[in-house]
């Protein structure tokens, strides 16, 4: 298993601005994705997160909304920009070792945009 | 069409009771799959791996049916500590998690 270290745990922003999500794995890892979950709902991918490379978002996210960066194979980090209340949410990184092995995730970061 | 559909739920059992999520995938490339389980206001956990031929974890038993692209997750003899959503997760080659909606089960004494 793999230890995730995502930061921050929560915050209350302005709407307009942008917020930088951090996640610290510790140990290298193969996939790393960042997913989105709005209140009572299940999780959605928002892009996969490749190491040197610019990320593969998923129908219906852009890179100018949610730039992600992964500058090595443990650190990541997801940026929300040009807040709205409906980016409201929790985030979440996840890791996987492996093609088709399970996903660890970080504690998630509770996003309230007013 | 969801490409992973669960039970709506929510359920509500008795503690002792024996309960059965299904769940059904779209994707009959996808290679593998789990059952997670996710507290009110905490990030999703592995509960189990779900493998053609059955798996068992003490009351937890899952089962993947691949003609059918059909996963099923039983607990036995349900304790209060059981209540949460459980999420169905399929993954593609691409190493990507899809995940279900979630079902909820309560847990009374």
């Amino acid at each position: 298993s793999a230890v995730i270290s995502q930061k921050p745990s929560r915050d209350i922003c302005q709407r307009g601005t942008s917020l930088t999500i951090q996640c610290q794995v510790d140990s290298q890892v193969t996939m790393m994705f960042w997913y989105r979950q709005q209140p009572g709902q299940s999780l959605t991918l928002i892009a996969t997160a490749n190491q040197g490379s610019e990320a593969t978002y998923e129908s219906g996210f852009v890179i100018d909304k949610f730039p992600i960066s992964r500058p090595n194979l443990t650190f990541s980090t997801l940026t929300v920009s040009n807040m709205s209340p409906e980016d409201s949410s929790i985030y979440l990184c996840s890791v996987t070792g492996h093609l088709n092995t399970e996903a660890f995730f970080g504690q998630g970061t509770r996003l309230t945009v007013v | 069409r969801k490409e992973v559909e669960q039970d709506p739920g929510p359920f509500n059992v008795p503690e002792g009771a024996t309960v059965a999520f299904n769940c059904t995938y779209s994707n009959s490339a996808s290679q593998s799959f789990f059952w997670y389980r996710q507290d009110c206001r905490k990030e999703p956990k592995l509960l189990m791996s779900v493998y053609s031929s059955g798996n068992e974890d003490g009351r937890f038993t899952a089962q993947l049916n691949r003609a059918s692209q059909y996963i099923s997750l039983l607990i036995r003899d349900s304790k209060l500590s059981d209540s949460a959503t459980y999420l169905c997760v399929v993954n593609t080659n691409a190493g990507k998690s899809t995940f279900g909606d979630g079902t909820t089960l309560t847990v009374k004494p």
